[in-house]
C-alpha cells in the first residue's frame, strides 16, 4: 500500500522555539495532505488541510499564525509548530489520501511526538 | 457537534471469538468510511474501507457492515486474536476530491488470550 513517511518520530524543544515536522508521500503524488493532532485517550482532530501550491484550509479554533504549514511539492508537507509552549505538546500526525486507481484510502505518516519543556 | 460517534469506549473479548465493534454517524453526506487500527505513540493503519453503494466488505478476518438508513456501521473481527488488541477508530468522508476524514474517538479492543 501506499507510505507516508513523518519525520521527526519524536522530538523535545525548549518553550519559545520552533519546530518543524515533515510529512512524505513516498510512493504516491498527494495534491492534499491532512495534519492531525491526537491528545492522550482522545480521538484525531483536524487540524487543518495542506493544499499544495497555496494555501493551507484550517479548521476553526487553530491558530494559523502558530501553526504553519507548507505544502512545496506534491510529496511534501510540512508543520511548523512556532514559538512553542508547553500546552503545545501532543502527537500530530500527517495523511495524505493515494487518488490513483480510484483510490480513497488515507495513509497515515508514523506520528510526531512533540514534548516542549 | 460529533458527526461520528463510538460510544463504547473499550471492548474485550476472548482471543478466538468475535470482536464487533460499532460507529454511528450523523452527517449523511457521508458516502465512505473506513476503519483504522492504531497503537500508542504511532501513526493509524489502515485496516478496511466501504464505500455508501455497499453494505457488505470482508477482507480476511474483517468485514464491516454498513446500515445507511441507520446511519450505522460495525466491525467484525473473527476470530480475535491478542496482536488485535489496539484501539480502532471509525473515520468518515464524503468522496470529495480532497476530502478529509472526521474520526470517532476509538475503541479500545483487548482480546484475552
Amino acid at each position: 500500500g501506499a507510505v507516508v513517511s513523518q519525520h521527526p518520530s519524536r522530538v523535545i524543544c525548549k518553550s519559545g522555539t520552533s519546530v518543524k515536522i515533515e510529512c512524505r508521500s513516498l510512493d504516491f503524488q498527494a495534491t492534499t495532505m491532512f495534519w492531525y493532532r491526537q491528545f492522550p485517550k482522545q480521538s484525531l482532530m483536524l487540524m487543518a488541510t495542506s493544499n499544495e501550491g497555496s494555501k493551507a484550509t484550517y479548521e476553526q479554533g487553530v491558530e494559523k499564525d502558530k501553526f504553519l504549514i507548507n505544502h512545496a511539492s506534491l510529496t511534501l508537507s510540512t508543520l511548523t509548530v512556532t514559538s512553542a509552549h508547553p500546552e503545545d505538546s501532543s502527537f500530530y500526525i500527517c495523511s495524505a489520501r493515494d487518488r490513483s486507481g480510484g483510490n480513497t484510502e488515507a495513509f497515515f505518516g508514523q506520528g510526531t511526538r512533540l514534548t516542549v519543556v | 457537534d460529533q458527526q461520528v460517534k463510538q460510544n463504547s469506549p473499550s471492548l474485550s473479548v476472548q482471543e478466538g471469538r468475535i470482536s464487533i465493534l460499532n460507529c454511528d454517524y450523523t452527517n449523511s453526506m457521508f458516502d465512505y468510511f473506513l476503519w483504522y487500527k492504531k497503537y500508542p505513540a504511532e501513526g493509524p493503519t489502515f485496516l478496511i474501507s466501504i464505500s455508501s453503494i455497499k453494505d457488505k466488505n470482508e477482507d480476511g478476518r474483517f468485514t464491516v457492515f454498513l446500515n445507511k438508513s441507520a446511519k450505522h456501521l460495525s466491525l467484525h473481527i473473527v476470530p480475535s486474536q491478542p496482536g488485535d488488541s489496539a484501539v480502532y477508530f471509525c473515520a468518515a468522508s464524503d468522496t470529495g476530491a480532497n476530502s478529509k476524514l472526521t474520526f470517532g474517538k476509538g475503541i479500545t479492543l483487548s482480546v484475552r488470550p
